[in-house]
C-alpha cells in the first residue's frame, strides 16, 4: 500500500502524559498536512508542512502541540501532557503540491485515534 | 471566518431514489469546492471537486455563486453509496492550482444511508 500511513492507529493514555503520532506521506508528496476530527465534526486544520517547512499553524494548536518534518518526509506530532479535551481522531494527509497532477486533492491516511482518560 | 454548512446531519433514502446532500459555503473570494467521501472502515477521499465538472460514481455538484451553494446530487442512490460525506472550502481565495495552499474548511458532514 503506498498511500499515506500512521502510526499507532489507537493510542489510549492517561491525562498528563505526552503521546506522539507519525505520519507518513505518499513519497513524491511534498506538502503534508494534519487535522484533527472530533465526533459529530469535520475534520479542521491544524498545520501543514511544505518539505520541511512548517508554513501555517491554527490557533487550535495550542503550545502542548508541536509538529516536526525533519527531513521533508515523514512528520510527528507530539501532545505534551494531554487534556481530556485532546480526545479526536488525528488526520494526516499529503498532496503534490507544485508538481503535476496538482490537483489539490488531498491524500488521507487512516488517522490516530487518542483517547484520554 | 470561512465556514461550511451541511444543514444535514443524516439522510436516508431508498435505492433508486434520487438524493441532494446540500452544502452552502461562506462567501470569500473565489474559492474551490470539494466533496470528500468516508466509507464505512475506509480512509477520507475525494470524491469530486467543482473546478472539473466531472461526474463520479453518479454523483454531480454544481456551484451556484449567487446561493453560496455546491450541493451534491445523483439520480438514483445505490446501497453502496452509503457513506459520511463531507463538504469543504479552500480556506484562501488562492487556489491550490494557482499557488495557493489545500487548506481546507470541512462542514460537520452528512451520512447517507440508502436503504433497499
Amino acid at each position: 500500500d503506498t498511500g499515506v500511513s500512521q502510526d499507532p492507529r489507537h493510542k489510549i493514555t492517561k491525562r498528563g502524559q505526552n503521546v506522539t503520532f507519525r505520519c507518513d506521506p505518499i513519497s513524491e508528496h511534498n506538502r503534508l498536512y494534519w487535522y484533527r476530527q472530533t465526533l459529530g465534526q469535520g475534520p479542521e486544520f491544524l498545520t501543514y508542512f511544505q518539505n520541511e517547512a512548517q508554513l501555517e499553524k491554527s490557533r487550535l494548536l495550542s503550545d502542548r502541540f508541536s509538529a516536526e518534518r525533519p527531513k521533508g518526509s515523514f512528520s510527528t506530532l507530539e501532545i505534551q501532557r494531554t487534556e481530556q479535551g485532546d480526545s479526536a481522531m488525528y488526520l494526516c494527509a499529503s498532496s503534490p503540491h507544485g508538481s503535476k497532477p496538482n490537483t489539490g486533492e488531498l491524500f488521507f491516511g487512516e488517522g490516530s485515534r487518542l483517547t484520554v482518560l | 471566518a470561512q465556514r461550511v454548512t451541511q444543514p444535514e446531519k443524516l439522510l436516508s433514502v431508498f435505492k433508486g431514489a434520487p438524493v441532494e446532500l446540500k452544502c452552502n459555503y461562506s462567501y470569500s473570494g473565489s474559492p474551490e469546492l470539494f466533496w470528500y467521501v468516508q466509507y464505512s472502515r475506509q480512509r477520507l477521499q475525494l470524491l469530486l471537486r467543482h473546478i472539473s465538472r466531472e461526474s463520479i460514481k453518479g454523483f454531480t455538484a454544481d456551484l451556484n455563486k449567487g446561493e453560496t451553494s455546491f450541493h451534491l446530487k445523483k439520480p438514483f442512490a445505490q446501497e453502496e453509496d452509503s457513506a459520511m460525506y463531507y463538504c469543504a472550502r479552500t480556506h484562501a481565495s488562492k487556489s491550490p492550482t494557482q499557488g495557493g495552499s489545500e487548506k481546507l474548511v470541512f462542514g460537520k458532514g452528512t451520512k447517507l444511508t440508502v436503504n433497499p
